[in-house]
């Protein structure tokens, strides 16, 4: 039963602290996106990558978050510094070309 | 306005009836559509997808999509307090950098036994 894994599945951390959040996409799927959810946005996209290729992180921070895809099993989302307000859950998604997104279990983001 | 739009809820009816969810888009050249459900400290799970206006029918679920509206729906049948949830509406956009999904916010649906 293929599954898209994260980690850290939980963290605290405080202010200022760099955090990195990892996901394993399916084997075999090309594309990866990373989405953060809170109860007042809802689920916002922050970055995608395609065949390992960055395509769009609009919706991400640019001075505090980045996000890489070193090889095709792993993506990575790096917060530095981290601030309260970057408190989230952070989903990683994969999808082979353009079938069904399969969501991680999330990275449940505290920062004091 | 926003890309897409839900209303957030909560919708509360009685075991056996049928809940209703709607959501509208602003994007006039988007072609594929999507319902997921997401438990309360779960992640969004798919499920259903629609392309052509009309209807499409699985199980309990129905997903109408009125493209020259820009509007989607889902239908449950029969609900259960097991389909008490939140249920996300997400749109496939086409943008130079290729496509994506954009959320709605969400509406919250609880089934009363």
């Amino acid at each position: 039963d293929a599954r898209v894994t994260q980690t850290p599945r939980h963290k605290v951390t405080e202010m200022g602290q760099e955090v990195t959040m990892r996901c394993q996409p399916i084997l075999g799927h090309n594309t990866v996106f990373w989405y953060r959810q809170t109860m007042m946005q809802g689920l916002e996209l922050l970055a995608y990558f395609r065949n390992r290729a960055p395509l769009d992180d609009s919706g991400m921070p640019k001075d505090r978050f980045s996000a890489e895809m070193p090889d095709a099993t792993l993506a990575t989302l790096k917060i530095q510094p981290s601030e309260p307000r970057d408190s989230a859950v952070y989903f990683c998604a994969s999808v082979r070309v353009t079938d069904t997104q399969y969501f991680g279990p999330g990275t449940r983001l505290t920062v004091l | 306005q926003k890309e897409v739009e839900q209303n957030s809820g909560p919708l509360s009816v009685p075991e056996g009836a049928i809940a209703s969810l709607n959501c509208t888009y602003s994007d006039r050249g988007s072609q594929s559509f999507f319902w997921y459900r997401q438990y309360s400290g779960k992640s969004p799970e798919l499920i259903m997808s629609i392309y052509s206006n009309g209807d499409k029918e699985d199980g309990r679920f129905t997903a109408q999509l009125n493209k020259a509206s820009q509007y989607v729906s889902l239908l449950i049948r029969d609900s259960q307090p097991s389909d008490s949830a939140t249920y996300l509406c997400a749109v496939n956009i086409v943008s130079s950098s290729g496509d994506k999904l954009t959320f709605g916010t969400g509406t919250r649906l609880a089934v009363r036994p």
